[in-house]
C-alpha cells in the first residue's frame, strides 16, 4: 500500500538557524497537509496546499513558515529562523480529493528539536 | 471558530468492557465529523468517518446534532484497540481537518 514518507524522522539544529522537512506524499493525491504535536499536545493543523498553492492555513503558520513542491513529488516545509518553540513533531498529510471527502494519509513525522 | 473537545485524556477499561470514547464539536454549520486513530509506533489513520455510517473494527460513530456530539463507541474492547484516538471535523467552507485533543485508550488484560 503506497504511503506517505517523511524525511529526516529527526531534526536537531540551534536557534535561529534555518530548516526543512521534506515529504514525498502519495503519487496520486492532489492535497497536501503539514501538522504539527508540540510534546504532550494536540495535533495542530498549520497548512493546505492543492494546484500549486497555499489553500488554507492557520494562525500559527506565520511569515517564518514557507511550504513548496519544488517538483513533481516532493512537499517541504521550511522554518527560515527557527525558534525553541518550534519543537515539534511535524506531520505531512496528503488526500486524493479534498479533507472533507478523502480521508487523510499521514507520514510517520519529523521530530525537530531546536536547542 | 470550530472547536473540538474531548473531554478525556485517558480511558482505561478491562477487555470485554464497553467503550465510549467522547467528543463534542461546536461549529454552526454542517460539519463533517471523523475519529482518527493511532496505534503505538504507526502513523495517524483514519478509522471512520460519520457520512460512512460505518462500523470499523467493532467501532460505531453517531452524530448527534441536539448534543454537538460524536462519541466512538465498542461494545466489547479487545487489547489491540490500546491507541491514542483523535475526533476531528472539517467544516463545508475551510479546507482543514481540525483535530480534538486526543483521548489514550489503554485496555487492560
Amino acid at each position: 500500500e503506497p504511503e506517505v514518507t517523511q524525511t529526516p524522522s529527526h531534526q536537531v539544529t540551534q536557534m535561529g538557524q534555518e530548516v526543512i522537512l521534506r515529504c514525498v506524499p502519495i503519487s496520486n493525491h492532489l492535497y497536501f497537509y503539514w501538522y504539527r504535536q508540540i510534546l504532550g499536545q494536540k495535533v495542530e493543523f498549520l497548512v493546505s496546499f492543492y494546484n500549486n498553492e497555499i489553500s488554507e492555513k492557520s494562525e500559527i503558520f506565520d511569515d517564518q513558515f514557507s511550504v513548496e513542491r519544488p517538483d513533481g513529488s516532493n512537499f517541504t516545509l521550511k522554518i527560515r529562523s527557527t525558534k525553541l518553540e518550534d519543537s515539534a513533531m511535524y506531520f505531512c498529510a496528503s488526500s486524493e480529493g479534498g479533507p472533507g471527502w478523502s480521508p487523510l494519509h499521514f507520514g510517520n513525522g519529523t521530530r525537530l528539536t531546536v536547542t | 471558530a470550530q472547536r473540538v473537545t474531548q473531554p478525556e485524556k485517558l480511558l482505561s477499561v478491562f477487555k470485554g468492557a464497553p467503550v465510549e470514547l467522547k467528543c463534542n464539536y461546536s461549529y454552526s454549520g454542517s460539519p463533517e465529523l471523523f475519529w482518527y486513530v493511532q496505534y503505538s509506533r504507526q502513523r495517524l489513520q483514519l478509522l471512520l468517518r460519520h457520512i460512512s455510517r460505518e462500523s470499523i473494527k467493532g467501532f460505531t460513530a453517531d452524530l448527534n446534532k441536539g448534543e454537538t456530539s460524536f462519541h466512538l463507541k465498542k461494545p466489547f474492547a479487545q487489547e489491540e484497540d490500546s491507541a491514542m484516538y483523535y475526533c476531528a471535523l472539517v467544516d463545508t467552507g475551510r479546507r482543514a481537518l481540525t483535530f480534538g485533543s486526543g483521548t489514550r485508550l489503554q485496555v487492560q488484560p
